[in-house]
């Protein structure tokens, strides 16, 4: 059974660095063709995609947020850490990691998800 | 940037057929994942690969992906299948995923 669980702070201020841990278990990310995911999601709007690690070490960012954006992987200690800089009241949102698989390239999708952990930036 | 744009609500009777709908460019060409998101919870997978269920959805939940249109059938609906409802596509110019705008199913 796999599963993730997010953690980390709930209220920032801005400027400050958000700093996410996601914990699994149930796969390793050294599998072949396996990944997480970090998606988030504003109160009340929709789901937004920010940052995929896959099992090889490659590393995918959005390309709104990318130069705000950095994630690691530890497989040894099963997490993995998404990191965004220079918050701002827009970042506030609840953040998911989710596990995704990819059989065939361009098929990924997030089959499990973490329980989300709402992060407000406000001063 | 790539866009999937999906309609903000559809509503249904208990008991009949709902269809949201995804559009987006050259769509058949890519993979569409759907999930659900009750109020609350995170988002769950339903289908992938266009047209595959993971194992647990119920076989009322269905999908399809052409004409650039994919499109999530839910059969028989329920009133606990009110939630929103995504659709998901990988991208390669820039490299990313993409998430549909969301519709919000309401049984009535």
């Amino acid at each position: 059974q796999i599963i993730l669980r997010g953690s980390g702070p709930t209220l920032l201020k801005p400027t400050e660095t958000l700093t996410l841990t996601c914990a699994f278990s149930g796969f390793s990310l050294t599998s072949s063709a396996v990944g997480v995911g970090w998606i988030r999601q504003p109160p009340g709007k929709a789901l937004e995609w920010l940052a995929l690690i896959y099992w090889d070490g490659d590393k995918r960012f959005s390309p709104s947020l990318k130069d705000r954006l950095s994630v690691s992987a530890d497989n040894s200690q099963r997490q993995v850490v998404l990191t965004l800089i220079d918050v701002d009241s827009v970042d506030t949102a609840t953040y998911f990691c989710a596990h995704f698989t990819y059989p065939y390239p361009g098929s990924e999708a997030f089959d499990s998800w973490g329980q989300g952990v709402l992060v407000t930036v406000s001063s | 940037s790539y866009e999937l744009t999906q309609p903000p609500s559809v509503s249904v009777s208990p008991g009949q057929t709902a269809v949201i709908p995804c559009s987006g460019d050259n769509l058949d060409d890519r993979y569409t994942s759907w999930y659900q998101q009750r109020p609350g919870q995170s988002p769950v997978l339903l289908i992938f690969q266009d047209t595959e269920r993971p194992s647990g959805i119920p076989a009322r939940f269905s999908a399809s992906n052409s004409g650039g249109t994919a499109t999530l059938t839910i059969s028989m609906t329920q009133p606990i299948d009110e939630a929103d409802y995504y659709c998901q596509v990988r991208v390669n110019s820039p490299p990313a995923v993409v998430f549909g705008g969301g519709t919000k199913l309401t049984v009535l």
